[in-house]
């Protein structure tokens, strides 16, 4: 099991915005480790959030990241049919040890 | 432009070894970790392990210690995640996945391969 804890299921309509969380212990969630990534339907994980909330390029500006302590969040503004999808978080430990959330998959009604 | 392509599908019986490999394009493979993750029919993704292609020093998930090996070619800039001892619930994609140098986050995936253990 996951040691990072997501909800399962988040849902939202278009143009509302949706927050996923992602808590976890300490050892886990380090200072600038916490990145999010989407998983479309049939496709590979893509990176969404990287250093907690930084965006690569090409990544709208819809969505944004945030971290306090041990839990870390993705928000999702003016939401679209086409977010529909499983989001991950991850962390990072000193070692390069990666662990992953369980996932939330998100459905746009 | 930045590509990792990986081998194709796999079918192995329980107990076989498995070796998928990864090959990279676009930049040069020593400056960036490589990473192994995996999803099962339904599931999650599931971190394996890293290579440092540069000095070939690998580290693995607990989960894995003793059954997986990740090498690397810097002469054909590949990368290799070799598994052993297969069992049914090793049936999963397989993705490489690139480190951001300097930052934590994998920026590029390979496309996957799938591995199906079945008697």
């Amino acid at each position: 099991q996951s040691v990072l804890t997501q909800p399962p299921s988040a849902s939202g309509t278009p143009g509302q915005r949706v927050t996923i969380s992602c808590s976890g212990s300490s050892s886990k969630i380090g200072s600038d480790s916490v990145n999010w990534y989407q998983q479309l339907p049939g496709t590979g994980p893509k990176l969404l959030i990287y250093g907690n909330n930084q965006r690569p390029s090409g990544v709208p500006d819809r969505f944004s990241g945030s971290k306090s302590g041990t839990s870390a969040s993705l928000t999702i503004s003016g939401l679209r049919s086409e977010d529909e999808g499983d989001y991950y978080c991850a962390a990072w430990d000193d070692s390069l040890h990666v662990v992953f959330g369980g996932g939330t998959k998100l459905t746009v009604l | 432009q930045v590509q990792l392509v990986q081998s194709g599908a796999e079918v192995k019986k329980p107990g076989a070894s498995v070796k998928v490999s990864c090959k990279a394009s676009g930049y040069t493979l020593t400056i960036h970790y490589m990473h192994w993750v995996r999803q099962a029919p339904g599931q999650g993704l599931e971190w394996m392990g890293i290579i440092s292609p540069n000095s070939g020093i690998t580290s693995y998930a607990q989960k894995f210690q003793g059954r997986v090996t990740v090498t690397r070619d810097t002469s054909t800039s590949t990368v290799y995640m070799d598994l052993k001892s297969l069992k049914s619930d090793d049936t999963a994609v397989y993705y490489c996945a690139r480190g951001i140098y300097g930052a934590y986050g994998f920026d590029y995936w390979g496309q996957g391969t799938l591995v199906t253990v079945s008697s």
